[in-house]
């Protein structure tokens, strides 16, 4: 069944501007991990944050993680046109009898940042 | 580049053909993965292979046939397609835990006419 699930799925701002983007999942997760897909292209990787930390940063990104309420934030400070693209949070469970980590996505979130 | 190669970029392929993608990956992972992306939809999980396990989607339809020869290279064999199996394919691989992220290849698109 499918795991994280992204809220909105549209965002519309101007640069310079912060951006925020939610993802709710249903089950305990070994990480939760945020890529950024550009129009027709593979997805990206941005940040894993694992299920014992609460925030992490790299760069402009800021994700935090909140398992009670089973849900993770992805913040975009001092949005650039560059940042349009959309965003998918991956939920990453262990397989059966300790087999392969499986990763789930979302539908994703669709940033455009005006100039 | 990503590190994670995906041939051919553009397909276009009709009912009655026979073709396969083709992934390459020579980043040390030992885990590979084919999704499938359709419009407003999630990506959705079609096959896993890690080291010598193979892990399926139960609702993908048999006219999708995964091979994974070693842990660098993956193919996704395609035979007697429908229209709505037209999207973008996209390859990925990580190490077995998953816990450093997965790397994607650029995907390919896959129309069926």
């Amino acid at each position: 069944s499918q795991q994280g699930e992204e809220d909105p799925q549209a965002l519309s701002i101007q640069e310079g501007e912060n951006a925020t983007m939610n993802c709710s999942y249903k089950t305990s997760i070994n990480n939760l991990q945020w890529y950024r897909q550009n129009s027709g292209r593979g997805l990206v990787h941005l940040i894993l944050i694992r299920s014992n930390e609460r925030e992490k940063h790299s760069g402009r990104l800021r994700v935090t993680l909140d398992t009670s309420k089973k849900s993770s934030s992805l913040l975009i400070t001092a949005s650039r046109a560059a940042d349009t693209a959309s965003y998918f949070c991956a939920t990453v469970v262990s397989g059966r009898s300790g087999g392969s980590y499986i990763p789930t996505f979302g539908r994703g979130t669709s940033l455009i940042v005006h100039p | 580049e990503t590190g994670v190669t995906q041939t051919p970029r553009h397909l276009v392929m009709g009912m009655t053909n026979k073709k396969s993608l083709k992934c390459e990956q020579h980043l040390g992972h030992n885990a590979m993965y084919w999704y499938k992306q359709s419009a407003k939809k999630p990506l959705e999980l079609m096959f896993v292979y890690s080291l010598e396990e193979r892990v399926e989607n139960n609702s993908v339809p048999s006219r999708f046939s995964p091979e994974c020869p070693n842990s660098s290279h993956l193919f996704l064999h395609l035979h007697t397609l429908q229209p709505e199996d037209s999207a973008l394919y996209l390859c990925a691989s990580s190490l077995r835990d998953g816990d450093y992220g997965y790397t994607f290849g650029s995907g390919t698109r896959l129309t069926v006419v």
